[in-house]
């Protein structure tokens, strides 16, 4: 089965500071997909990278997917307190099922 | 606001019963997603219909069940519920069949005494 692993799984960082989210699959990728979830609501999409090397960038987040297609990284500068959130990459797989990552729990203390 | 609304936001419920979990999609969305979240298994897929048809089938039970009506909303079943089924389910939509940007809704929060 697929996998997409995400580390690291919980990050504690200090208002201001900068961060990165990995997002790594077992197979290639041929999309992926960066969402944010606030604890015990829907998900937010975030941004969607399609081919190798694509980076996107949505005000202070910013997406990338490698060359090899087999990982992403999303990258925050400047964290807020509103950042805070489990941020969580998706991808389809083979047989047209989405799935997505372990996730990663972003805490920022002002 | 996503556009994606889900009813009913809670559900608490016994062992043994049948639950129907409702979704209506963003206006112009085709394809509808349903997912279950729980605390041990992370989120996992469930089940996705594109225009009334089902398109792609994933980790959901059988004693689960689901469909969309020519009006696009699709409802979720869930019969012979056990303690395990407490979980959020979610309902996501989107444009197109090939997993699109998907616009999730507020959840339905499922507990089962």
């Amino acid at each position: 089965s697929q996998e997409l692993e995400q580390s690291p799984q919980s990050l504690i960082v200090q208002e201001g500071k900068n961060l990165t989210i990995n997002c790594t699959s077992s197979k290639t990728l041929y999309g992926l997909y960066w969402y944010k979830q606030k604890y015990g609501e829907g998900l937010i999409f975030l941004m969607m990278l399609q081919k190798g090397g694509e980076e996107k960038s949505h005000e202070k987040i910013t997406a990338k997917l490698d060359e090899k297609k087999q990982q992403s990284s999303l990258h925050i500068t400047a964290s807020q307190p509103s950042h805070a959130g489990i941020y969580l990459c998706g991808a389809t797989n083979t047989g047209n099922q989405f799935y997505f990552g372990t996730g990663t729990s972003l805490t920022v203390i002002p | 606001d996503s556009g994606v609304t889900q009813t009913p936001k809670h559900l608490i419920t016994a062992t043994g019963q049948r639950v129907t979990l409702r979704c209506s999609p963003r206006s112009g969305d085709l394809s509808v997603y349903w997912y279950q979240q729980s605390l041990d298994q992370g989120l996992q897929f469930l089940i996705q219909y594109y225009n009334g048809e089902e398109r792609a089938k994933g980790n959901i039970l059988e004693r689960f069940s689901a469909q969309q009506f020519p009006d696009l909303h699709s409802e979720l079943n869930l019969s012979s519920l056990e303690l395990g089924d407490s979980a959020l389910y979610f309902c996501a939509s989107s444009v197109g069949s090939n997993n699109q940007p998907q616009h999730f809704g507020d959840g339905t929060r499922l507990s089962i005494l």
